[in-house]
């Protein structure tokens, strides 16, 4: 069964770096989003992307905040310079035709230090 | 904010009980939908119910929606420890773009 991957599964970084978050969604599928998770709280939307750009963004979702869907197959989230508080689990997913199932991947832990 | 509460916070049941999750949100939606999170893992999707659906079973699983109360509640019957997670209902709102809007969830602990 298709399903969403995302690496790397853990990463560790320092605060002001740059770091790039990789997803790779089900393959006919056509909107693509991020979420994120701080250890212990809820899920929470980030930004959703159809059609190679943004359809909505949170407040979340700063200037530091960027997403890319490169080529055909990976869709990215790129934070500029990293805060403490970005520390998170950053979970990407896919839905076919939106406002549908979405699908997610097993997530990216990060940790800024 | 689009969603509301979950309640309970928190439940710990025996197994073979069932067990009665229940979620309310704020605005009109598209649809609503149950995800299970397992300790510190992925999210997964188990059923999505829209806004002109009333009941809808997959399983041991039966979710109700009642707009009128802008309230889901999902029951999971015959319950089994493998069934110790998190679960979060998450709700799709009238805009096209189908971001979800998670509550805060419900632990349930099954013990054996």
């Amino acid at each position: 069964e298709p399903e969403v991957t995302q690496t790397p599964s853990h990463q560790v970084t320092q605060m002001g770096q740059e770091v790039i978050l990789r997803c790779v969604p089900i393959s006919n599928h056509l909107y693509f989003y991020w979420y994120r998770q701080i250890l212990g709280q809820k899920v929470e939307f980030l930004v959703s992307f159809y059609n190679n750009e943004i359809s909505e963004k949170s407040e979340i979702f700063d200037d530091q905040f960027s997403v890319e869907r490169p080529d055909g197959s990976n869709f990215t989230l790129k934070i500029r310079s990293t805060k403490l508080e970005d520390s998170a689990m950053y979970f990407c997913a896919s839905d076919p035709r939106g406002q549908e199932t979405q699908y997610f991947g097993p997530g990216t832990r990060l940790l800024v230090l | 904010s689009q969603q509301g509460e979950e309640d309970p916070q928190a439940l710990s049941i025996q197994e073979g009980e069932n067990a009665t999750m229940n979620c309310s949100y704020k605005t009109s939606i598209n649809n609503l939908q149950w995800y299970r999170q397992n300790s510190g893992r992925g999210l997964v999707h188990l059923i999505l119910i829209r806004s002109n659906e009333r009941e809808k079973h997959s399983g041991r699983l039966r979710v109700t929606l009642d707009t009128s109360k802008k309230s889901s509640s999902l029951l999971i019957t015959a319950s089994r420890a493998a069934d110790t997670a998190s679960y979060f209902c998450a709700t799709v709102g009238s805009s096209n773009t189908g971001k979800l809007i998670f509550g805060q969830g419900t632990t349930l602990q099954v013990k054996p």
